[in-house]
């Protein structure tokens, strides 16, 4: 059981280049969300998405895109990078809203953008 | 705006030693969650409390949610080097359709032999 997959690990952009972070889970979990997180400032929601075919805004979506296909899939779409989106993006998952039994997270993609 | 404010934000403390991590919010949550991440992952679910006052164990840590439901703390015993890493509180709201997760920004926790 993998549960949350994200790739890549790490990866450098240049300003105004754009790139996919992908995201799977094997949990059949309806529930998926992205993260970033910068030092300091704990984890910041950008997108989330409560089953196939629905995702809405979290709190920082601007520069990003997503989609949600399948219910196993969720990436991440940046378009233009720029230096502020130099962060840590974590994917999530959850049964249900994650209320009573959490989110379980990936290991993260580490991205800099030069 | 929910805020979940965490304290202290760094502690440095040795082996063996007694801690209390602190959660608070001047909103009401639905319940609270406590993860722990280590560097490079992703943060871990530890526990969730559900009812006003409720105290949970696992091993040396101690989970309490405020009787309010306004806050919680995490008391760790005789610390180990193993505790090291950043603990992050998370509250969700009653009802909405969204169930997303507020979380606070940590307590980044390091514990020296």
């Amino acid at each position: 059981n993998a549960g949350v997959t994200q790739t890549p690990k790490f990866r450098i952009l240049k300003i105004g280049q754009s790139m996919t972070l992908q995201c799977t889970q094997d949990m059949n979990h309806n529930y998926m969300y992205w993260y970033r997180q910068d030092p300091g400032m704990g984890l910041k929601l950008i997108y989330y998405s409560v089953g196939a075919g629905i995702t809405d805004k979290g709190e920082v979506p601007n520069g990003y895109n997503v989609s949600r296909s399948t219910t196993e899939d969720f990436p991440l779409r940046l378009e233009l990078a720029a230096p502020s989106q130099t962060s840590v993006y974590f994917c999530a998952s959850s049964y249900s809203t994650g209320r009573q039994h959490g989110y379980t997270f990936g290991s993260g993609t580490r991205l800099t953008v030069v | 705006t929910q805020l979940l404010e965490q304290s202290p934000q760094f502690l440095s403390i040795q082996e063996g030693e007694n801690l209390t991590v602190y959660c608070n919010s001047s909103s009401v949550f639905s319940s609270l969650q406590w993860y722990r991440q280590e560097p490079g992952e992703g943060p871990v679910l530890l526990v969730t409390v559900v009812t006003g006052g409720e105290v949970k164990k696992l091993k040396r840590l101690t989970f309490q949610f405020g009787d309010a439901r306004k806050d919680s703390s995490l008391h760790i015993t005789a610390a180990q080097p193993g505790d090291t890493g950043l603990y992050l509180c998370a509250g969700a709201n009653y009802g909405g359709s969204q169930g997303n997760l507020i979380f606070g920004k940590g307590t980044k926790l390091s514990v020296k032999p």
